[in-house]
Order: C-alpha cells, then sequence, then structure tokens
C-alpha cells in the first residue's frame, strides 16, 4: 500500500507563530515516530506513539512543542512560538506491529524566518 | 543526541568502485540499520542486523557488526552513480522503546 506521508512538504513561517506538521503513517502501523534533522546531521528522536499515546516524549526539546494522535493513525506535530532554531526537516516514520523496521516518509521542512 | 559516529564524513570515489563507510555507538543494541537519504528528505531503509549477528548481505550492500568494538561497517560494491546520496547507520536500544538513534552520516558521491 501507499507509504508514509507528511503535509505539507515545505512550510515557510515567521518567528513567533504557530506551525502544524501531519503526518500519515501506513495504514494499520501502530507505532508512530517524529524526528528533527537539523541541516548536516542526523535525525534527532523527538516523540513516540504507541497507538494513541505517547509512550515516549523524552526527545522533545521543550514545552512549545506537542504531538497528538487522537485516533491512533494520523499524527499532528504542534510548534508554537516558533523560534529560528527550529528550522529543520522534521521526520515521520511508521512500524507495524511485530516488525523492525521503521518506514519514514518524505519530511517537511520547515524554515523560520 | 547522537549516539552514532559516521566514518568518513563524506567519500568520493568512482563508478564501479567499493564504498566503505563505518559506524561507531555508544550504548548496547537490540539492531543497527543503515538508511539512505537523497538530497536531505526521506529516509530508505536498507539493512538491518541484529546484535547476535556479525555480517549480513543484500544485493550489492554487505553489512558488519562488532558488539565488542561497537562498531558497524557498511559495503557498497561495484558502485554506481545513483548509489550517491547520504548513509546513515541507526541503533535501536534494548531499552525497550524501539526509538532509533542515528549518526551524522557519511556523503557518498560516485562519479560517472
Amino acid at each position: 500500500g501507499a507509504g508514509v506521508s507528511q503535509t505539507p512538504s515545505n512550510k515557510v513561517t515567521e518567528k513567533g507563530k504557530y506551525v502544524e506538521l501531519r503526518c500519515d503513517p501506513i495504514s494499520g502501523h501502530t507505532a508512530l515516530y517524529w524526528y528533527r534533522q537539523s541541516l548536516g546531521q542526523g535525525p534527532e528522536f523527538l516523540i513516540y506513539f504507541q497507538g494513541t499515546g505517547a509512550a515516549d516524549d523524552s526527545g522533545l526539546p521543550n514545552d512549545r512543542f506537542f504531538a497528538v494522535r487522537p485516533e491512533g493513525s494520523v499524527s499532528t506535530l504542534k510548534i508554537q512560538r516558533t523560534e529560528r532554531g527550529d528550522s529543520a526537516v522534521y521526520l515521520c516514520a511508521s512500524r507495524g506491529s511485530g516488525e523492525e523496521t521503521q518506514y519514514f516518509g518524505p519530511g517537511t521542512r520547515l524554515l523560520v524566518l | 543526541s547522537q549516539q552514532g559516529e559516521e566514518d568518513p564524513q563524506a567519500l568520493s570515489i568512482q563508478e564501479g568502485e567499493n564504498a566503505t563507510m563505518n559506524c561507531s555507538y555508544k550504548t548496547s543494541i537490540n539492531n543497527l540499520q543503515w538508511y539512505r537519504q537523497n538530497s536531505g528528505r526521506g529516509l530508505v531503509h536498507l539493512i538491518l542486523i541484529r546484535s547476535n549477528e556479525r555480517e549480513k548481505h543484500s544485493g550489492r550492500l554487505r553489512v558488519t557488526l562488532d558488539t565488542s568494538k561497537k562498531s558497524s561497517s557498511l559495503l557498497i560494491t561495484a558502485s554506481r552513480a545513483a548509489d550517491t546520496a547520504s548513509y546513515f547507520c541507526a541503533t535501536e536500544s534494548n531499552s525497550g522503546y524501539s526509538t532509533l538513534t542515528f549518526g551524522k552520516g557519511t556523503m557518498l558521491l560516485v562519479s560517472p
């Protein structure tokens, strides 16, 4: 079936604004992950959902970042009062039950001016 | 924080040559995975090696794992221009949370 999709592909916003990034995982995948990748770096873990609940949110950098997955499928990453340092590619991945591989979406490139 | 360190940071070779990338990590792992990324966007899973495995092959890819040295290598044989990309190793710890910890990556350039 279809892979992981993320919208928008690109987002340009101004410092201080609020943004929402969306992730549609592979159908039936119970685990969903958000990562952030800064230029020249590898992805860094933000938050992990198992079903509807956040099983591990230890990677969220501060309380401006929040993510939800209300029905255990689509997830939204929300960033309040954006800062220029939030500029990065935000990657989403999903994993099926019993599988070892995480499947990544194409990412959302966020630019905060 | 990033656990892995890839070596080299950048590698430039000619088509047909082999490319070897190395990865070191710090904590105990369940498995180690290699991903490929084109143009800074989505990651494509290449191969996974479990902590009790020492070597694995997939097509032109060969991965080794040395848990005593906490290191892994990825060998791409008979490289092609289309292999040009960034390659990342990622470890899944045995803490039970199944999140991945990535290295900084190796940028591979294969010239025709």
